[in-house]
């Protein structure tokens, strides 16, 4: 099946540690963008990627990191500087300033 | 930053009514789109909206480009309980190397009372 795939569903982070979501696409798709959502808010653009190699920050980036090494896939990386992490964390791509489908959505706690 | 206000925040209704949300802005875009998010999933698609005026309807949903360019509404005939959800407005403004990007509304949550 086409689509977006984020893994895990649920992930636990510990005090000090950096953990890593998963986000992998086989639509094809050049453009791949992070998103954070908390309850009773939009979501939030967090680093974005037009092409394999190159990425921009969102309007919250701050404790966070990503990488676009290959189309198909762009990870984000929950470091320790992100104090407030517990969140619900949504991946999307799209063809060139086309529309943008999401994945399924990765929730992130601190244990 | 651009501003989407959407209202109302929740609705809840009984089945078979009609409802109505919609969507301003502090500044234009050049596209509106409408999204359904469920419990612990991603957002859906649910129409998109490209010309001021617009009007597009998906089966029971209809949703219009407003003239402004700064407002969409989205409307939900006959309702079911499988409506229940959150709704969002998003709007992009194409313009130079940040033209993909959204902005989303906070969203309305419906709740559908068989």
């Amino acid at each position: 099946d086409g689509g977006i795939t984020q893994s895990p569903k649920y992930l636990f982070r510990k005090e000090g540690q950096n953990v890593t979501l998963s986000c992998e696409q086989n639509l094809n798709h050049d453009a791949m963008y992070w998103y954070r959502q908390d309850p009773g808010q939009g979501l939030r653009l967090i680093y974005y990627s037009q092409i394999v190699n190159d990425f921009q920050k969102g309007d919250i980036a701050e404790g966070y990191s990503v990488s676009r090494e290959k189309k198909e896939s762009f990870p984000l990386t929950v470091t320790s500087a992100q104090k407030n992490p517990t969140a619900f964390y949504l991946c999307a791509s799209s063809s060139t300033g086309n529309i943008q489908y999401f994945g399924a959505g990765t929730r992130l706690s601190v244990l | 930053g651009q501003q989407l206000n959407q209202s109302p925040q929740s609705m809840f209704i009984q089945e078979g009514e009609d409802v109505s949300m919609n969507c301003t802005s502090s500044s234009i875009f050049n596209t509106w789109l409408w999204y359904k998010q469920e419990p612990g999933e991603g957002p859906v698609l649910l129409i998109a909206l490209y010309k001021a005026g617009e009007l597009t309807s998906n089966g029971r949903l209809t949703a219009q480009f407003g003239i402004t360019r700064k407002d969409s509404f989205l409307n939900i005939s006959a309702s079911i309980p499988s409506d229940v959800g959150i709704y969002f407005c998003a709007g992009q403004l194409r313009s130079g190397g940040s033209n993909y990007k959204l902005t989303f509304g906070k969203g309305t949550l419906l709740t559908v009372n068989p």
